[in-house]
């Protein structure tokens, strides 16, 4: 089954400690993303990748980084987790940046809690 | 950065009505978007519609595009209960990245 997969689904966690969500894709897909979304917000980018290597900043990435070593894999990683990091978080991806193949795959969702 | 806007931002309709939102946008566009978001969970693509299109079909949904307004609405008819969910416009625009809009509230009343 063609699908994006997120973990963990959920986690609380306390200030500074060091996490990481990661995202996998089975589809081949070029494109990845991230996105955090909050109430009255909507949906703000966080990090994308292009392709493998490739990454790049999107709307709100002061305290997260991103790598993108397999095409098929693009954790998100929180060096020193502050309260405002709280979010439901997903990630995304498609067979192209632009054009007719940016047709966005999201995953499930995961539900940060910084204490 | 934030581009798409949809208007209203919630609607509560009856089982079997028809359900109108809409979006707007800033900038010029390649392509407008819609995605359902059904509470807390992922998007999920419902249509595509090209710059260059002004209206498409798919299924019970129709989205119209205006490029000289810079506005798109989306129109599901003959809603259902099912069609319960917060609803999504995003742009994308010469940079190919997807902005996305902050969301339209759907309540279809059985």
């Amino acid at each position: 089954e063609a699908q994006v997969t997120q973990n963990p689904r959920y986690l609380i966690t306390v200030t500074g400690k060091k996490l990481t969500v990661t995202c996998s894709q089975n589809m081949n897909h070029e494109y990845m993303s991230w996105y955090r979304q909050d109430p009255g917000l909507g949906l703000r980018q966080i990090y994308y990748s292009m392709n493998v290597e490739v990454t790049d900043k999107g709307d709100v990435p002061e305290g997260y980084k991103v790598s993108r070593k397999e095409k098929r894999n693009f954790p998100l990683i929180l060096e020193s987790p502050s309260p405002n990091q709280t979010s439901l978080y997903f990630c995304a991806s498609s067979l192209s940046a632009g054009g007719l193949g940016n047709e966005q795959f999201f995953g499930p969702g995961t539900r940060l809690t910084v204490l | 950065s934030q581009q798409g806007e949809e208007d209203p931002q919630a609607l509560s309709i009856q089982e079997g009505e028809n359900a109108t939102m809409n979006c707007s946008y800033k900038t010029s566009i390649n392509n407008l978007q819609w995605y359902r978001q059904n509470s807390g969970r992922g998007l999920v693509h419902l249509i595509l519609i090209r710059s260059n299109e002004r209206e498409k079909h798919s299924g019970r949904l129709r989205v119209t595009l205006d490029t000289s307004k810079k506005s798109s609405s989306l129109l599901i008819t003959a809603s259902r209960a099912a069609d319960t969910a917060s609803y999504f416009c995003a742009t994308t625009g010469g940079n190919n990245r997807l902005a996305f809009g902050k969301g339209n509230q759907v309540v279809v009343i059985p």
